[in-house]
């Protein structure tokens, strides 16, 4: 079974600011991947960013970049110079990729807000 | 290129009634995936559909079930509303299995459809 972990319910940050929001993961698939989501208001849930298992560099997406430390089993998301639109709930997801364990397991989230 | 789609965006129902929701994916995306939202449990999985057939499934009730069309359009049904079903029914879409952890795996979300039982 897959399991991820949010350990931040909320955080504060200043506008201009980066910020790190931390996940770890448990799996023992050696196949999988792992999915950075934002949600604001509105509910839709918005794709940010992706590291694939095998990938040997660290993924990046604008603002947007995965520390992914594969051996701690840590995924963090870093948002560089933070803007107000960030706020928001971010999750962090897994997928494994042995049939049967293909479903998207979210984390509980964090709520992240921008403060100007 | 459009977005998945998902219909009605909001309904209200009673205990008791039944309701269908549904999805469009992206087009030339064949895998569709239903989750279910809510502030108590969260993002849970639901089930899972690839070329019409239910690949995966989540640990809920028989009450809920869903479809795949030829098209990749899906719908998924509740029957018997309870009150706990209250919630933010989020459908997602991707290219399907296969792909290994290659970025082409990544679940495209729509906007959802919140459901509100009375």
């Amino acid at each position: 079974a897959q399991k991820i972990t949010q350990t931040q319910p909320g955080m504060f940050v200043q506008e201009k600011e980066a910020v790190t929001l931390d996940c770890t993961y448990d799996t023992s698939d050696p196949s999988y991947g792992l999915f950075w989501y934002k949600q604001p208001s509105s509910g839709e849930m918005i794709f940010l960013i992706y590291q694939g298992s095998y990938d040997q560099q660290n993924a990046t997406e604008g603002r947007y970049s995965l520390n992914f430390q594969k051996a701690r089993k840590s995924a963090n998301l870093v948002i560089s110079a933070s803007q107000l639109g960030d706020s928001a709930m971010y999750f962090c997801a897994m997928r494994a990729f042995s049939f049967g364990n293909e479903k998207l397991t979210f984390g509980t989230g964090t709520r992240l807000t921008i403060i100007p | 290129k459009a977005g998945v789609t998902q219909t009605p965006r909001y309904l209200i129902k009673t205990r008791g009634q039944q309701v269908t929701l549904s999805c469009s994916p992206i087009s030339g995306h064949r895998s569709v995936s239903w989750y279910q939202q809510t502030p108590g449990q969260g993002l849970q999985f639901l089930f899972e559909y690839f070329s019409e057939t239910q690949r995966n499934k989540g640990n809920f009730p028989g009450r809920f079930s869903g479809r795949q069309f030829s098209n990749s359009r899906s719908e998924m049904n509740v029957s018997t509303l309870e009150l706990g079903d209250s919630a933010l029914y989020l459908c997602a879409s991707s290219l399907g299995p296969g792909q290994g952890p290659s970025g082409a795996n990544v679940l495209t979300f729509g906007a959802g459809s919140r459901l509100t039982v009375l």
